[in-house]
């Protein structure tokens, strides 16, 4: 149980385009995602945190017009990396925490999508 | 601030020898303790979460075990399929719930 998925795994596209990347909790609801932008050899950085029928929450120094966070569903949330450059390259990690098990706490994570702008 | 140190950054074992990851932390009331283990290319896989002091869980070589200041992730007899980076990250009562993430111990397990 308490699986994760995000598609695509990997993605290459061009400068000045937009790249939507989705993330499906499989098997339980989720009213909150989180989204990680991860650099090599470096740990998780958190982005923002999506909530189910209302507006993300972003960390400091996200440019929340570049990143668009929609959580249509207890199942699903999209980011959308606007207008990409190549400095947006990078590794992005969802992860959910099981409603249905709230008294563990324990985040669940996608494989990650692996964005590279060219 | 909450905070996460892991130590050491980086760890080199031959294969069976055991060893032990560590994990310092400050929080202002701890809801939960967390290791997860990361694949390189892949997301962190959760392997254990602990919740109060003196409490242990284990599954295969693997031990976790937590005081109040820190908690170590024991590896007994690590095998080369154990290399990978090991995080760990704690969530505090009260607040927002996000959880602080420590930078990782890199552990490479040689035949």
């Amino acid at each position: 149980g308490a699986v994760v998925s995000q598609h695509p795994s990997r993605v290459i596209c061009k400068s000045g385009t937009s790249v939507k990347i989705e993330c499906r909790s499989l098997d339980f609801q989720a009213t909150t995602m989180f989204w990680y932008r991860q650099f090599p050899k470096q740990s998780l950085m958190l982005m923002a945190t999506s909530n189910e029928g209302s507006k993300a929450t972003y960390e400091q120094g996200v440019e929340k017009d570049k990143f668009l966070i929609n959580h249509a569903s207890l199942t699903l949330s999209t980011l959308t990396v606007t207008s990409a450059h190549p400095e947006d390259s990078s590794f992005y990690i969802c992860s959910a925490e099981d409603q249905g098990r709230r008294s563990s706490y324990e985040q669940y994570f996608g494989p990650g999508t692996r964005l590279t702008v060219t | 601030e909450d905070q996460v140190t892991q130590s050491p950054e980086a760890l080199r074992l031959q294969e069976g020898e055991s060893s032990s990851l560590n994990c310092s932390y400050t929080v202002s009331g701890l809801r939960g303790l967390f290791w997860y283990r990361q694949d390189p290319g892949k997301g962190p896989e959760f392997l254990f979460t602990l919740y109060s002091a003196g409490e242990e869980k284990e599954k295969e070589r693997l031990k976790a075990t937590l005081t109040k200041k820190e908690s170590f992730l024991h590896i007994t007899a690590p095998k080369p399929e154990d290399s990978a980076t090991y995080l760990c990250a704690v969530q505090a009562s009260g607040g927002s719930y996000i959880p602080t993430f420590g930078r990782g111990t890199s552990l490479i397990v040689h035949p």
